[in-house]
């Protein structure tokens, strides 16, 4: 079914470090990744996101990489700043539409 | 992004009440999709239209109607038949389908009296 499994559903992080999220899909014709940050109370941004011709793509201090054989994609996020703290939500593309996981609350600690 | 508006911010439905959450976007995209946002939870998807005067059911779209007169506008109904409407509602466009980035509006929280 159309599915998509996201991990860590919480992530604390110390000022600097690095986190990672990881997200897997069900359908191996599953095309298109994006990942959405959402502060409280207002709306997902874009922040990044992968098509399935491409494994990795990088923007900054934000990465996604994409194994399409064990159908899972990561967002990395390097020296994490406080503003980084946020709910992060991946999705993918099944049809035309988008299923999205359940989100990590990502904390990043000055 | 500024292009999308969602109204109102805050919405109060009463018991047996249908309400109606407004969605305009001046981007001349296509698709327009609702979500619902519940705590704790991802988006769920309740119906997206692809062009005018077309839409499709999406996983949870009991309860809800919608209609796409316009291509700037895709308006919600939640109806009584909707036993827990108690959520962040997120309206969304993209120039085109699939692999087209959504850009969100700002959301309608509704809650019951």
């Amino acid at each position: 079914g159309e599915n998509v499994e996201q991990h860590p559903s919480t992530l604390s992080v110390q000022e600097g470090d690095s986190a990672v999220i990881k997200c897997t899909y069900s359908d191996s014709a599953s095309n298109y990744f994006p990942w959405y940050k959402q502060e409280l109370g207002k709306r997902p941004q874009l922040i990044i996101d992968i098509r399935s011709n491409v494994g990795e793509k990088k923007d900054q201090r934000i990465a996604v990489t994409l194994n399409k054989t064990a159908k899972h994609f990561s967002l990395h996020i390097t020296e994490t700043q406080p503003e980084d703290s946020a709910v992060y939500f991946c999705a993918a593309r099944y049809g035309n539409k988008l299923v999205f996981g359940a989100g990590t609350i990502l904390r990043v600690k000055s | 992004d500024g292009g999308i508006t969602q109204s109102p911010k805050y919405l109060f439905r009463k018991e047996g009440q249908n309400v109606t959450l407004s969605c305009e976007q001046n981007l001349n995209h296509d698709a327009m999709y609702w979500y619902r946002q519940d705590p704790g939870q991802g988006l769920r998807l309740i119906y997206y239209s692809q062009i005018v005067n077309d839409f499709q059911k999406g996983d949870i779209a009991e309860g809800y109607s919608v209609s796409r007169e316009k291509k700037e506008s895709f308006p919600l109904t939640v109806t009584s038949a909707q036993k827990n409407p108690t959520a962040f509602y997120l309206c969304a466009s993209s120039i085109g389908q699939g692999e087209a980035p959504q850009h969100f509006g700002d959301g309608t929280r509704l809650s019951i009296l």
